[in-house]
């Protein structure tokens, strides 16, 4: 069974930095891109990043380009995102997701299946 | 960005009724649509990929058609258990990947 576990949220101050991680079991992580997606409290969803199994190319959201780093470790079978510079807008519940599609191709299959059960960042003073 | 516009933001139905959910994009996205369930203080859950394909799991009431821009989700018979949150989300652009803002089903 495919399991995502994540882990690493709370309350930090704006400006503050915070690192997430994601534990994965159930299937060879290596060769899955993965993403974050958060949603704030009340809201819809919204894709914050991805990477891909090699872990050689990132993608980000403008929202959290230059401010938000994915990575991941193969080894551990667990992604992170480094989240740095946290602003208010940032408050949410983070996912991690599995890319849903078992295609190699990268920019293909992008649908999340499945998700994490989330870790909420509250980003306050 | 492509915009995802999902209608109605609520729909208010009956146990056994039909429910028909829509969601529209603002350039096409061919067949590369999901759908997804939320259920209050729960993880989403996938329904339905390639606009039409059933998820592993997922009972036959559900379905999804449309090609484009139009998609639409129905549920034949709604069950006490699909009273929950939907939302559609496009993968054509990756990795620009967008989702609808929601239609909550529920209960008349």
């Amino acid at each position: 069974e495919v399991q995502l576990l994540e882990s690493g949220g709370g309350l930090v101050q704006p400006g503050g930095s915070l690192r997430l991680s994601c534990a994965a079991s159930g299937f060879t992580f290596s060769s899955y891109v993965m993403s974050w997606v958060r949603q704030a409290p009340g809201k819809g969803l919204e894709w914050v990043s991805s990477i891909t199994g090699s872990g050689g190319t990132t993608y980000y959201a403008d929202s959290v380009k230059g401010r938000f780093t994915i990575s991941r470790d193969n080894s551990k079978n667990t992604l992170y995102v480094q989240m740095n510079s946290l602003r208010a807008e940032d408050t949410a519940v983070y996912y991690c997701a599995k890319k849903g599609s078992t295609t190699v191709t990268t920019g293909l299959g992008n649908w999340f299946d499945p998700w994490g059960q989330g870790t909420l960042v509250t980003v306050s003073s | 960005e492509i915009v995802m516009t999902q209608s109605p933001a609520t729909l208010s139905v009956s146990p056994g009724e039909r429910a028909t959910l829509s969601c529209r994009a603002s350039q096409s996205v061919t067949s590369n649509l999901a759908w997804y369930q939320q259920k209050p203080g729960q993880a989403p859950r996938l329904l339905i990929y390639g606009a039409s394909t059933r998820a592993t799991g997922i009972p036959a009431r559900f379905s999804g058609s449309g090609s484009g821009t139009d998609f639409t989700l129905t549920i034949s018979s709604l069950q006490s258990e699909d009273f929950a949150v939907y939302y559609c989300q496009q993968y054509n652009n990756w990795p620009l990947l967008t989702f609808g803002g929601g239609t909550k089903v529920e209960i008349k």
